[in-house]
């Protein structure tokens, strides 16, 4: 599981609230994403990290901020949650492994905005 | 801005017969091509992939090809087994050195005993 984990696993939520998704890892990769997950579009991604406090948008990123102040954490946060982001949120981690970068995936996590 | 095209979206084999998923990318820097598998509920899993320096690749019943010229590249699954029943996604880098990906909308194979 390329040791990564995700809190919380499951969440709901009301429209308007705050919400705060956690991505930990214990094996120093430095590159770190944050996806979701919806029927019909496959995987999108929201935010990505290349380094400690370094980040860069993805295709989707709009309603979301993201932050890293350690390597292991990656933080991801919906200022105020709409309905159409009630979606499955995975993490990833990817590392350049002589000429690879595989990219593996956390466990996800379950947002529901009600 | 840049896609990529995944087809079918749902594919129907009988165990034994054999599966071919296609991808076209329209990113000319693509240089890295994964595909995935994720079961119901799962996380997506990494099960093969292959770089722009390399036509073809092959582990075991999976094998995946690429064509630069004609920007696509496909999954085949030889033999297959009810076990091989899951979604499957392509993926293809953007921007060589970014280490950023996008993702088609996957293919869920059924595999029929």
């Amino acid at each position: 599981d390329a040791g990564i984990t995700q809190s919380p696993r499951h969440k709901v939520t009301e429209t308007g609230t705050p919400v705060t998704l956690r991505c930990h890892q214990t094996e120093n990769h430095r590159y770190m994403y944050w996806y979701r997950q919806d029927p019909g579009h496959g995987l999108r991604l929201i935010h990505y990290s290349y380094g400690v406090k370094d980040t860069d948008k993805g295709e989707v990123s709009d309603g979301y901020s993201v932050s890293r102040s350690k390597t292991e954490d990656f933080l991801l946060t919906l200022e105020s949650a709409t309905s159409s982001q009630t979606s499955v949120y995975f993490c990833a981690i990817s590392e350049s492994t002589g000429g690879g970068y595989e990219q593996y995936f956390g466990p996800g996590t379950r947002l529901t905005v009600t | 801005g840049e896609n990529v095209e995944q087809h079918p979206s749902t594919l129907s084999v009988q165990e034994g017969d054999s599966a071919v998923i296609k991808c076209t990318y329209s990113d000319s820097a693509s240089n890295y091509f994964p595909w995935y598998k994720q079961e119901l509920g799962k996380r997506p899993q990494l099960i093969i992939d292959i770089r722009s320096n390399v036509g073809e690749k092959k582990d075991q019943r999976i094998a995946v090809t690429l064509n630069k010229t004609a920007k696509h590249f496909s999954l085949h699954i030889t033999e297959t087994q009810p076990e091989d029943s899951a979604v499957y996604f392509c993926a293809a880098s953007l921007l060589s050195g970014t280490y950023k990906y996008i993702f088609g909308t996957g293919t869920r194979l059924k595999v029929l005993a």
